[in-house]
């Protein structure tokens, strides 16, 4: 039982570079998130999924993608990096929008 | 929007203390929650209390709730080094297609010193 795993850990782009986050959950998990922390402003919603196949906006959703094909996978697309994107991403799961979320690790992403 | 702001932004104590951190918020809510961060890692949850509840136990965790004052406070009881992390609170806050997404504050950041 990993609960929510998220790859890469660590990534460096170039502005412009496309990239996926990939985020998986093993709980059955309905409800999947993304967030960035930025330091000073907390955790940001950026879009989410209450079902596979479904998917909306956060946030902030501006250059972000996302899709929920499955209800273990919750990918997010960089389109195109900007260094405004700079941010340490985590992707949550919950079994309802008002019980606990459960967290991976997160991806510190960084845009030269 | 940021909905909770945590009071204060930093504590430093030591060993068998007690520490005590605040969350205003500015909207109605359903619940609050709170989390713990430690460096390097994901948020892990701790504790979550319903509107219509006013005090929640869970081992050296209190966490109470004023809804007419748009508070809570967590606090912790005999705190250990392993207690060293950051702290959030976060509200629900209800967007147009029924989703409550959660509003994290800012952070309490805990240093207990052995």
């Amino acid at each position: 039982n990993a609960g929510v795993t998220q790859t890469p850990k660590f990534q460096v782009l170039k502005t412009g570079q496309s990239m996926t986050l990939q985020c998986a959950q093993d709980m059955n998990h309905e409800y999947m998130s993304w967030y960035r922390q930025d330091p000073g402003m907390g955790l940001r919603l950026i879009h989410y999924s209450v079902g596979a196949g479904i998917t909306d906006q956060g946030e902030v959703p501006n250059g972000y993608n996302v899709s929920r094909s499955t209800t273990e996978d919750f990918p997010l697309r960089l389109l195109s990096a900007a260094p405004s994107q700079t941010s340490v991403y985590f992707c949550a799961s919950s079994y309802g929008t008002t019980q606990p979320q459960h967290f991976g690790d997160g991806t510190r992403l960084s845009i030269l | 929007s940021q909905q909770g702001e945590e009071d204060p932004q930093a504590l430093s104590i030591q060993e068998g203390e007690n520490a005590t951190m605040n969350c205003s918020y500015k909207t109605s809510i359903n619940n609050l929650q709170w989390y713990r961060q430690n460096s390097g890692r994901g948020l892990v949850h701790l504790i979550l209390i319903r509107s219509n509840e006013r005090e929640k136990h869970s081992g050296r965790l209190r966490v109470t709730l004023d809804t007419s004052k748009k508070s809570s406070s967590l606090l912790i009881t005999a705190s250990r080094a392993a207690d060293t992390a950051s702290y959030f609170c976060a509200t629900d806050e209800g967007l147009n297609t029924g989703f409550q997404k959660l509003v994290f504050g800012t952070g309490t950041r805990l240093l207990v010193s052995p």
